[in-house]
């Protein structure tokens, strides 16, 4: 079965720096998804992707965020100067068109990021 | 905006008993989609039922089961001749049928299994 992918599994990195997390989503699926858990809370929305381009975000998704799907497979999420409160657990999704197989979205496996 | 309720933050049951996790939500769509997730210390989300809010007739899953209440907007998982794999973090999840949405997610109930 087709499964979402997110490298690394595991980032750590020092307060202040970049971070880009990376995503393939499955391949005919044309909408993306990042979210985020906070150790011991709830999965949050961040954004969405369609076409292009950011379909929704989240009070979250600051100007500190960005998405790019640079090259037709991989979905990416950069952090651009990250905070320890940037420390949490985000997980990519992605869907298809019209609905197929038991999920509407089938998310990835998560990348523990850790910030210093 | 939709929200989603998990009034247990914790719960805890014998093995091979069975036992009910509460999701309560709140939306003004007539179509939806309702989830319930696993969550291991892995911290991967594994689905483990869906409801569609248009069918009546309750989801099953081998020893999953929801109870969905629509009018009540309540929608609970039971889970019957519990194992310790069972033992994890719940989060009950809605989806407004709608590709362009995202999820919402509850805040999460841990589950843990008795020997």
């Amino acid at each position: 079965e087709p499964e979402v992918t997110q490298t690394p599994s595991h980032q750590v990195t020092q307060m202040g720096q970049e971070v880009i997390l990376r995503c393939v989503p499955i391949s005919n699926h044309l909408y993306f998804y990042w979210y985020r858990q906070i150790l011991g809370q709830k999965v949050e929305f961040l954004v969405s992707f369609y076409n292009n381009e950011i379909s929704e975000k989240s009070e979250i998704f600051d100007d500190q965020f960005s998405v790019e799907r640079p090259d037709g497979s991989n979905f990416t999420l950069k952090i651009r100067s990250t905070k320890l409160e940037d420390s949490a657990m985000y997980f990519c999704a992605s869907s298809a068109r019209t609905g197929e197989g038991d999920q509407p979205q089938h998310f990835g496996d998560g990348t523990r990021l850790s910030i210093l | 905006a939709q929200t989603v309720t998990q009034s247990q933050p914790e719960m805890s049951v014998q093995e091979a008993e069975t036992v009910t996790l509460s999701c309560t939500y709140d939306t003004s769509e007539s179509d939806y989609y309702l989830f319930w997730y696993k969550q291991p210390p892995s911290r991967q989300m594994i689905l483990v039922i869906r409801q569609e809010a248009y069918k009546q007739q309750n989801a099953t899953e081998n020893r999953f089961s929801v109870n969905f209440q629509k009018a009540a907007k309540s929608f609970s998982l039971k889970i019957s001749d519990s194992q310790l794999g069972d033992a994890a973090m719940y989060f009950c999840a809605y989806w407004p049928d709608n590709y362009g949405q995202n999820f919402v997610f509850g805040p999460g109930t841990r589950l843990s299994v008795l020997p």
